[in-house]
């Protein structure tokens, strides 16, 4: 089974910074993919930014950018500029290249952004 | 517009009373999960179904079950609820074929069982 653990419970950063979340996983395969979600205090789920194993570069998605770590297993979400609309629950979650689709999440990071 | 769809947003109900909590989702998509968000242990896969009379035991399956007799519909049955069941549930879904793919996840569904 794959563990995913983001070892921030909280964070709070001052609008317009720039704000590291961590995030490392387990897992004895090579290819599989991560994923940032974010859930906002309206509960849903939402896709922040994705990144393929075999690819080298870092997934970028406007302010929201990634620092993969493939040997360290590490899988850090980086918010740049940070907005009041970024305040909410994000979570880390890995899937395996399989036929299962399962997403294993982490415990999630609240990030509060301050005005 | 693409959704899944979860009913209801919240319930509150007692031991024992047998509930059904329904997804829907207008996409086509083959594959639909389940899965239970608590404090401190982030989502946690419940059941899963990869296409029609297709389904499978996620990692937390235990008082659960689930169904797939129509494509777009994944109902979750909690036959005789425990409080240790009191959570936040998601439908989530997605096409088959590549794992990259977007899962499309419901609104969410509070369930507490007194």
């Amino acid at each position: 089974a794959q563990t995913v653990t983001q070892s921030q419970p909280e964070m709070s950063v001052q609008e317009a910074e720039t704000v590291t979340l961590s995030c490392t996983y387990d897992t004895s395969e090579n290819n599989y993919y991560l994923f940032w979600y974010k859930q906002p205090p309206s509960r849903q789920m939402i896709l922040v930014i994705r990144q393929e194993a075999y690819k080298q570069q870092n997934a970028t998605e406007n302010r929201f950018s990634v620092n993969f770590q493939k040997a360290a297993k590490s899988f850090s979400l980086k918010i740049s500029d940070s907005q009041l609309g970024d305040t909410a629950m994000y979570f880390c979650a890995f899937m395996k290249q399989s036929n299962d689709y399962k997403l294993s999440f982490g415990a999630g990071t609240t990030v509060t952004v301050r005005a | 517009e693409a959704q899944v769809t979860q009913n209801p947003r919240y319930l509150i109900t007692v031991t024992g009373k047998k509930l059904t909590v329904t997804c829907s989702q207008n996409m086509n998509h083959e594959y639909m999960s389940w899965y239970r968000q608590d404090p401190g242990l982030g989502l946690r896969q419940i059941y899963y179904s990869m296409n029609v009379e297709v389904t499978d035991k996620g990692d937390v399956p235990e008082g659960y079950k689930v169904s797939r007799k129509e494509k777009r519909n994944f109902p979750l049955i909690l036959e005789s609820p425990s409080p240790n069941q009191t959570s936040l549930y998601f439908c989530a879904s997605s096409r088959s074929g590549a794992n990259n793919q977007p899962q499309h996840f419901g609104d969410g569904t509070r369930l507490s069982i007194l």
